[in-house]
């Protein structure tokens, strides 16, 4: 079985601050990892993804996740929040088997202060 | 043309009805898949359909019946309508190592 923990249902930060959302991830076999964004009334846009490359990962708008196997972890981070950037963020975690069913954290949303 | 696309958008119906989404992808994805985004954003599989297997969640009723007439289209049909189904409905699709790629939801809203 695999599930995921988001830590902070709400993250509030400062245009131009460091973004930090965090992920943990529990899974018996070696996962693939997913962040993805959701704006008001929108599907989810995927952000970045883990398929067991390299750890650290780069995605869309500036985002970026490393993954640390010993901490099971995948946090998202940002250097410089911008206002666009205020929305739902969903870390997510599938298998590696045909169905690939994604289990979803629980969400972070993002709120950026002028 | 929009990827994944799905109808309608909004719906909404008294309890008791019968209803379905459809759902319509033009990547030419293997798996399509459905989950259910509830009033607290929670999102959770609810079916995913594989060349021709299904495979359940086993915590969804049996009154959600998911239908495929071919591969690129992935109904769900939802008999007897209830309060609690109150939510946005997504599909989703997905190949090989590839992501999902999902739709823009039906928030589906039961009275």
């Amino acid at each position: 079985a695999q599930s995921v923990t988001q830590l902070g249902s709400h993250v509030s930060v400062s245009e131009g601050a460091l973004v930090l959302l965090r992920c943990n991830y529990s899974s018996s076999v070696p996962p693939y990892l997913f962040w993805y964004v959701q704006y008001p009334n929108q599907g989810l846009q995927l952000l970045l993804k883990y398929t067991s490359a390299a750890t650290l990962v780069k995605g869309i708008n500036g985002f970026e996740a490393e993954f640390k196997k010993s901490e099971t972890s995948f946090h998202l981070t940002k250097p410089s929040a911008h206002m666009s950037d205020a929305a739902e963020y969903f870390c997510a975690v599938s298998d590696q088997g045909s169905a690939r069913q994604l289990t979803f954290g629980s969400g972070t949303q993002l709120t950026v202060l002028p | 043309d929009t990827a994944v696309s799905q109808t309608p958008k909004y719906l909404v119906t008294q309890m008791g009805n019968d209803k379905s989404i459809k759902c319509e992808q033009n990547l030419g994805h293997d798996t399509m898949y459905w989950y259910k985004q509830d009033s607290k954003k929670f999102l959770k599989i609810m079916f995913s359909y594989n060349n021709k297997e299904l495979i359940i969640n086993e915590t969804v009723p049996n009154r959600f019946s998911p239908k495929s007439p071919d591969k690129a289209h992935l109904n769900l049909h939802i008999n007897s309508l209830e309060l609690g189904d109150s939510a946005v409905y997504f599909c989703a699709t997905a190949q090989g190592n590839t992501e999902a790629f999902f739709g823009q939801g039906t928030r589906l809203t039961v009275v």
